[in-house]
């Protein structure tokens, strides 16, 4: 039983395009988030929601948006791609602030 | 505002050897420390969650410590194998996000 899974896992697609990556967890957990990593390898957080609630908005572009629709899912959809956007994202759940987190695999995004 | 450093970036070793990974934080207030693997391609695996309070977890050939005090954790790898290669990822846990440092990337030789 996967934990935390993404979809799609590898996303090719055009700038100016609008694309949407899935996850979603059967852990039970409360809180879940998108983690963007870059071409060095650099791991940084992007959103969290707390039971379909935004806690925390680090700096991203509003072109990104995500979406709770219950607490066991979390979607990104990102407007208007750019070259820079090309990363992998890793969606991420735990159950609290004293808790572990749990990764997905990861969504490998180019954009050309 | 929390940096994590890891050091070395790079480590490559023979099979069979003990080693060390580093890791240190900047500012002490912090819920826990994670230890994660990535191998290429792949998502991050969880290897150990050590909470503020504690010193030190283990997991077979793992063991990580924590100084929170002086802002280090260890990450110490026994008897090391072919199967260990991967990137080792250090994240403190602070103001509900993990905080990552650049992670070491160990390749041990057979």
């Amino acid at each position: 039983d996967t934990a935390v899974s993404q979809t799609p896992k590898y996303l090719v697609t055009q700038m100016g395009n609008d694309k949407s990556i899935k996850c979603e967890q059967n852990l039970g957990h409360d809180t879940m988030y998108w983690y963007k990593q870059d071409s060095k390898k650099f791991l940084k957080i992007m959103f969290s929601y707390n039971n379909k609630e935004l806690i925390i908005n680090e700096t991203v572009p509003n072109r990104f948006s995500p979406k709770s629709p219950d607490k066991a899912h979390l979607n990104l959809h990102i407007n208007s791609l750019e070259l820079g956007d090309s990363a992998v994202y890793f969606c991420a759940s735990s159950q609290g602030e004293a808790y572990g987190y749990t990764f997905g695999s990861g969504t490998r995004l180019t954009v050309v | 505002k929390q940096e994590v450093t890891q050091i070395p970036a790079a480590l490559s070793v023979p099979e069979g050897e003990n080693l060390v990974l580093n890791c240190s934080f900047t500012d002490s207030a912090i819920y826990n420390l994670q230890w994660f693997r990535q191998d290429p391609g792949k998502g991050l695996t969880s290897l150990l969650l050590i909470q503020s309070s504690q010193r030190e977890q283990t997991s077979g050939r793992l063991n990580a410590s924590l100084d929170k005090s002086s802002g280090r954790s260890t990450l110490y790898i026994a008897a090391s194998q072919p199967g260990d290669s991967a990137t080792y990822l250090c994240a403190v846990n602070q103001g509900g996000k993990l905080i990552f440092g650049q992670g070491t990337e160990l390749s041990v030789k057979p």
